[in-house]
């Protein structure tokens, strides 16, 4: 499974832009872009994902580099409530479709 | 649209006592997945279900820990005997059928303490 690499903790502040970051230098080109968050105490659950385009949704907006070894996440206007563990996880469209977590960045939001 | 649901949440055993842990995932999804997540660390997979055959259980420790899906539906995963490195969160998931990207939908989880 391709890897990723996140930095384990970033801040931000309430009602500001967060920006987290990963990097998969080893995507392939069948590996989806996956986001996931874990708030305290709960399971995780889907953010995003992108395959190449930047995508919109909801909660958040993934912009991913023009040679997809890399890729950000973005929440538009942080609340205390996006306090959480964010995984960046490269998922193959072939085969099982498993998710690999790695450690993720853990988001302090600071009111 | 009911989540994953996971019982007991929480559950307290001595080493090598048995435990088993029960998943009723979200209705119509034919994919469920057990992940054990240990503290600090992301969830790792422990096993993948299609329906109620075995699609990936290459991480999951047959010696001690053993799951089924009955019916293609309710999924329960047993530890026998524990041990004190298994206290962990173990987490539930379902995925609907259809395209690869599909989220998957995890339940609150089964916290176990071996002591």
């Amino acid at each position: 499974d391709a890897k990723t690499t996140q930095p384990n903790s970033m801040e931000s502040n309430e009602e500001e832009p967060v920006h987290l970051p990963c990097n998969h230098s080893t995507i392939s080109g069948t590996d989806y872009i996956h986001w996931y968050r874990q708030l305290p105490s709960q399971g995780p659950e889907y953010v995003i994902h992108g395959l190449t385009s930047n995508v919109n949704n909801r909660m958040a907006s993934l912009a991913i580099a023009e040679d997809r070894k890399s890729s950000t996440l973005i929440l538009h206007r942080a609340t205390l409530r996006d306090a959480a563990v964010y995984y960046c996880i490269l998922r193959d469209s072939r085969g099982a479709q498993k998710l690999v977590f790695g450690q993720g960045t853990r988001l302090t939001i600071n009111p | 649209e009911a989540g994953v649901a996971q019982s007991p949440r929480y559950k307290i055993i001595e080493k090598r006592q048995s435990v088993a842990f029960w998943c009723n995932p979200i209705s119509g999804h034919a994919t469920l997945y057990w992940y054990q997540q240990i503290l600090g660390q992301g969830p790792k997979l422990l096993i993948q279900f299609q329906n109620n055959g075995v699609v990936d259980d290459s991480q999951l420790p047959k010696d001690r820990f053993s799951a089924e899906r009955l019916k293609g539906v309710d999924s329960t995963l047993k530890i026998q005997p524990a041990k004190l490195e298994d206290s962990a969160v173990y987490l539930c998931a379902s995925r609907s059928p259809g395209q690869a990207y599909n989220e998957q939908f995890f339940g609150p989880g089964t916290r176990l303490t071996v002591l």
